[in-house]
């Protein structure tokens, strides 16, 4: 069973671009939950989907957006890319059977994007 | 505001010494508490969860220990290996509906042999 693909691995971009990042969570996984990985502040969430829907958003600007498509498949979009956007974005799926939080998420390996 | 505090956030051990991290949390509706093993280049991996009704779990030589009424909980890695080296992070959630997992910041775990 194939994992969770992020696409593209690495990305280097300069301030003001944007970028859109792109995941495909493993079959049968409808949930799919999006983060930003830095040295100094971990692992933030930034949002989930749920059948298309966002269930949930963490705590960023709106310059940060994101969709999920009908096969499960997840995009998300940074706009006006600042220095402080340079992080590993990683996406996550899960089965989320019944709504329930404890069903395991499952990590891509990320996408590296670096703001100059 | 970190509502997850992990510490330490470096670790050296000795190969079969025992590794412990510490975690503490704020928010009292969390009742999941998983633990990720992230090693690099990937992405993190769920190592092993528990949920407040147990004061401890153990698979392997992983253990967590659960302090409700603390508010807080550790992992223990029993006979450490060099290949237990990678970047730890404890997590807290609430199980039910779409809440949003928070993680600590993250303790990169290094076993020399």
């Amino acid at each position: 069973k194939a994992g969770v693909t992020q696409t593209p691995r690495y990305l280097i971009k300069t301030r003001g671009q944007q970028v859109t990042l792109s995941c495909s969570p493993i079959s049968g996984h409808r949930s799919v939950s999006w983060y930003q990985q830095t040295p100094g502040q971990g692992l933030q969430f930034l949002f989930e989907y749920f059948s298309e829907t966002q269930r949930n958003k963490g705590n960023f600007p709106g310059r940060f957006s994101g969709r999920q498509f009908s096969n499960s498949r997840s995009e998300m979009n940074v706009s006006t890319l600042e220095l402080g956007d340079s992080a590993l974005y990683l996406c996550a799926s899960s089965r989320k059977t019944g709504n329930l939080n404890t069903d395991t998420q499952y990590f891509g390996p990320g996408t590296r994007l670096t703001v100059l | 505001q970190q509502q997850v505090k992990q510490s330490p956030q470096s670790l050296i051990v000795q190969k079969g010494g025992i590794s412990i991290i510490n975690c503490a949390y704020e928010n009292t509706a969390f009742d999941y508490f998983p633990w990720y093993q992230q090693f690099p280049g990937k992405g993190p991996a769920l190592l092993i969860a528990i949920r407040p009704d147990v004061s401890e779990k153990k698979e392997g030589r992983f253990t967590i220990s659960f302090n409700k009424s603390a508010k807080q909980f550790s992992l223990h890695i029993m006979d450490s290996q060099p290949g237990d080296s990678a970047t730890y992070f404890c997590a807290a959630t609430v199980s039910g509906g779409y809440q949003k997992v928070t993680f600590g910041i993250g303790t990169k775990l290094q076993v020399i042999p």
